[in-house]
């Protein structure tokens, strides 16, 4: 059964904090993504990756980097957090496309609260 | 560039009724297309997808029919339930990239 992990569910962190959150994955996929998730903005995409230690900027970058130093595990860095990135985050990981279908399996995502 | 709209929420309807969400595509080539579900509380899961024109996808009674002439990948289902109540994301592959549409909110009462 695929799996796709996320460190924490629920995570409050104070305005200007360090925040890593963690996505592991055991299928063995290339790619893996975050994502955030706001209401009326439907999913945004922060980061994603092919591979180990490499790294592509999505739609919303700014105030995030990523780390990938393992193939199964892809993490979300908030330097400095800020009110404004208090958000739903969602990981998800696939195989590399061929030109077809490339399914994305998510975890259960993080709801992360910046006061 | 590619994208993907979708129907705007939220939807409410009565438990047993007919469900269509509406979904239509932007994209050269020859994408994939997916809709996926998110129950309250959890990521998202695929529902159902089709890979080429024509395509019908299905499961747990929802359906989809890939149709290039209309650029649309509408979702249906003849009687909904209670359980049913989520959101559901339009998505577009192209090969390079993954597209969500901005999701609707379904409520099902009964």
């Amino acid at each position: 059964d695929v799996k796709v992990t996320q460190s924490s569910r629920y995570l409050v962190k104070r305005t200007g904090e360090k925040v890593f959150l963690e996505c592991v994955q055991d299928m063995d996929h290339e790619n893996m993504f975050w994502y955030r998730q706001d209401p009326g903005l439907g999913l945004r995409l922060i980061y994603f990756s092919y591979d180990v230690k490499m790294k592509e900027k999505g739609d919303i970058p700014e105030g995030y980097s990523v780390s990938r130093e393992k193939k199964e595990r892809f993490s979300l860095i908030l330097e400095s957090a800020s009110t404004n990135q208090t958000s739903m985050y969602l990981c998800a990981s696939s195989v590399p496309g061929q030109g077809t279908y490339n399914e994305q399996f998510f975890g259960p995502g993080t709801r992360l609260t910046v006061l | 560039g590619d994208s993907v709209t979708q129907m705007e929420g939220p939807v409410t309807l009565s438990e047993e009724a007919f469900l269509t969400i509406n979904c239509t595509y932007t994209a050269t080539g020859y994408p994939s297309l997916f809709w996926y579900v998110q129950y309250p509380g959890e990521g998202l899961q695929l529902l159902l997808k089709a890979t080429k024109a024509d395509d019908k996808g299905s499961n747990k009674g929802f359906e989809a029919t890939y149709r290039k002439e209309t650029t649309s990948f509408h979702l249906e289902k003849g009687s909904v339930q209670v359980s049913d109540s989520a959101v559901y994301f339009c998505a577009l592959d192209t090969g390079n990239q993954f597209y969500f549409g901005t999701g609707t909110s379904l409520t099902v009462i009964p």
